[in-house]
């Protein structure tokens, strides 16, 4: 079957960095998506990776293994209003998501 | 721009009535999404439509329906409602269904709770 897996919950330090991981098991493989959601609010993109290595854009990179079906979405210097969920989302031979449950990541100061 | 809208914000249901979730998007895609959001859950997409004209079943169908009579509209209804489609729905579209990076863009949600 296909199956994304994320952590539930973690929790920061306002300024410091963190990593979320996910691992997914997809029928086929096109690309790998993060997806930030604030309380209430809709999924917003953050970033996508379809080949191995790192893609980095501004605070925010996410990594990406095809092999390893691996992913991590690293936040630098962590701010309040990043407390949110991360939503990791591969790709299918379909080209439908398959989501994670989310991680929802609480920022203390 | 207004991007996608979806009425109504919230709604209580009671079991057995009919509703209809309204899906609008003013980007001209061609593919949209319902999705369900459960606690502990991932997104769970209902249905989808690859192009006006055309839809396709999701992992949850069962219980819903929808229609795609032309490009911006894609309304979800509910025949005879029960309480376990108490849920976050979340209506989305891309530009195209296929291919590999098409980020999908949200519509606020819309929050249905049926006693």
């Amino acid at each position: 079957g296909q199956n994304i897996d994320q952590p539930t919950e973690m929790t920061a330090t306002e300024g410091a960095i963190v990593q979320i991981n996910c691992t997914y098991q997809t029928s086929g493989f096109n690309g790998l998506f993060w997806y930030q959601q604030h309380a209430g609010e809709a999924p917003t993109f953050l970033s996508y990776n379809v080949l191995d290595g790192l893609e980095e854009k501004g605070r925010f990179s996410s990594f990406l293994s095809r092999s390893k079906g691996y992913s991590y979405l690293l936040l630098k210097e962590l701010q309040m209003k990043d407390s949110a969920s991360y939503l990791c989302a591969a790709k299918d031979s379909n080209y439908q998501l398959i989501w994670g449950a989310g991680t929802k990541l609480i920022i203390k100061p | 721009t207004a991007g996608i809208t979806q009425a109504p914000t919230s709604q209580i249901l009671a079991a057995g009535r009919s509703m209809t979730l309204r899906c609008t998007q003013d980007m001209r895609h061609n593919a949209m999404y319902w999705y369900r959001q459960d606690l502990g859950l991932g997104l769970r997409l209902i249905h989808y439509s690859n192009t006006a004209g055309t839809t396709g079943k999701g992992e949850v169908p069962d219980g819903y329906s929808v229609s795609r009579a032309n490009t911006d509209d894609f309304p979800l209804t509910l025949a005879s409602a029960v309480p376990s489609q108490t849920s976050v729905y979340f209506c989305a579209s891309s530009d195209s269904a296929s291919g590999g990076y098409n980020e999908q863009f949200f519509g606020p949600g819309t929050r249905l709770t049926v006693l």
